[in-house]
């Protein structure tokens, strides 16, 4: 199975900041990563798919880039709304794998 | 609108069996790839099973291999979970979600199961 390492576990910054979140994986998945945020009591939602194509919907502040085995997410002006969980997940290949979050709290 | 409902969460009894259902809506349900993913209390997410538009293509977590079963009726819009010999370790928040590109982009609110004696 392709393990997935998000880094940092967690994250605190202020409104205006630009912030990074990586993900590894422990083999090749090409370009098949997408990140999701999850808010407290909700379901996850797609922010960002094929490494760098923008859900529709979701405010271009956020950009995904990498390819192979690392990758990031980027946040380039922290809004208040923000604030949550952060996963990163391969469909390379079956299984696919989540990482383990990265949460974000605005400060 | 897309929309996805889960059902058929509750208690169960170590070794014991239940069958979640995720009805579709707002698409077309037959030409959908769609997932299970749960998150246990606290946890993060895990991916548990797929199953292709036409039943054709069936995979599953190595944890739930040969216990969980993945179907569909494309005729109902729905999707289906059949979980058995169930674990504590399968407490967890059940989500439905349709498959695009390589993500899961349509997420049901999710149904909750406990496995407790």
């Amino acid at each position: 199975d392709i393990q997935m390492t998000q880094s940092p576990s967690s994250v605190s910054a202020s409104v205006g900041d630009r912030v990074t979140i990586t993900c590894r994986a422990s083999q090749g998945v090409s370009s098949w990563l997408a990140w999701y945020q999850q808010k407290p009591g909700k379901a996850p939602k797609l922010l960002i798919y094929a490494t760098s194509i923008l859900q529709g919907g979701v405010p271009s502040r956020f950009s995904g880039s990498g390819s192979g085995t690392d990758f990031t997410l980027t946040i380039s002006s922290l809004q208040p709304e923000d604030s949550g969980t952060y996963y990163c997940q391969q469909a390379n290949s079956f299984p696919y794998t989540f990482g383990q979050g990265t949460e974000l709290a605005i400060k | 609108e897309v929309q996805l409902v889960e059902s058929g969460g509750g208690l169960a009894q170590p070794g014991g069996s239940l069958r979640l259902s995720c009805a579709a809506s707002g698409f077309i349900f037959s030409t959908y790839n769609m997932n299970w993913v749960r998150q246990a209390p606290g946890k993060g997410l895990q991916w548990i099973s797929y199953i292709g538009s036409a039943t054709n293509d069936i995979y599953y977590a190595n944890s739930v291999r040969g216990r969980f079963t993945v179907s569909r009726d494309n005729a109902k819009n729905s999707l289906y979970l059949q979980m058995s010999s169930l674990r504590d370790e399968d407490t967890a928040l059940y989500y439905c979600a349709t498959y695009s590109s390589g993500s899961l982009d349509h997420w049901g609110q999710g149904t909750l199961v406990t496995v407790s004696s």
